[in-house]
């Protein structure tokens, strides 16, 4: 069975740049989360997105939005992007809304911004 | 604001010997905790969850504390394949509107 799959696997944006960034959840969760992880860092939360709905959302700027799509894949798109951006962007898709089950991991995007 | 503390580390440890990692976390509203591992620019995989009564999956141990707020994990028997970054996580009830919470993590490395 696939896990969670992301792409791309690497970037490189100038600053100012827009990126988009995508996630296919395992077959039958319908939860997405994105986590933001810089170097030495835990991944930080961006966002979390159940049956199409944003659910939550981190301390994270305007800049940062994401949607989630019928079939419950997710993109997180990034405007202006800074230096300060660069780092491994982590999905995770889970059963509903978590449920103490824990979330399984995508490999990640490795944006670097220069 | 919502913490998860590790110590950092790094602990170096022998091969075979049992190393102990604790955290502590502030949100009291916490209800799911768990351990996760992650290897060098790999992303975070469940090692276990943590229960009240405390869990065992072969040489790990996982205790929760909640008067404390107290998460700790012991393993037994170290291997050289252990050696990783343990993050703590902890998640409000119901999943949580506002995801996992992760600490810094603490970074172990097996010596042979």
């Amino acid at each position: 069975d696939a896990g969670v799959t992301q792409s791309p696997t690497h970037l490189i944006k100038t600053r100012g740049q827009h990126v988009t960034l995508r996630c296919s959840p395992i077959s039958g969760h319908k939860s997405v989360s994105w986590y933001q992880q810089v170097l030495g860092q835990g991944p930080q939360f961006i966002f979390q997105y159940y049956e199409k709905e944003e659910r939550g959302r981190g301390n994270f700027p305007d800049r940062f939005s994401a949607r989630q799509f019928p079939n419950y894949s997710s993109e997180l798109n990034v405007n202006a992007l800074l230096l300060g951006d660069s780092a491994l962007y982590l999905c995770a898709s889970s059963l509903p809304r978590g449920r103490g089950h824990g979330y399984t991991f995508g490999s990640g995007t490795r944006l670097t911004v220069v | 604001r919502k913490e998860v503390e590790q110590d950092p580390g790094p602990f170096n440890v022998p091969e075979g010997a049992t190393v102990a990692f604790n955290c502590t976390y502030s949100n009291s509203a916490s209800q799911s905790f768990f351990w996760y591992r992650q290897d060098c620019r790999k992303e975070p995989k469940l090692l276990m969850s943590v229960y009240s009564s405390g869990n065992e999956d072969g040489r790990f141990t996982a205790q929760l504390n909640r008067a404390s707020q107290y998460i700790s994990l012991l393993i037994r028997d170290s291997k050289l394949s252990d050696s990783a970054t343990y993050l703590c996580v902890v998640n409000e009830a119901g999943g949580g509107a506002d995801g996992l919470t992760f600490g810094k993590g603490t970074h172990l490395i097996i010596q042979p």
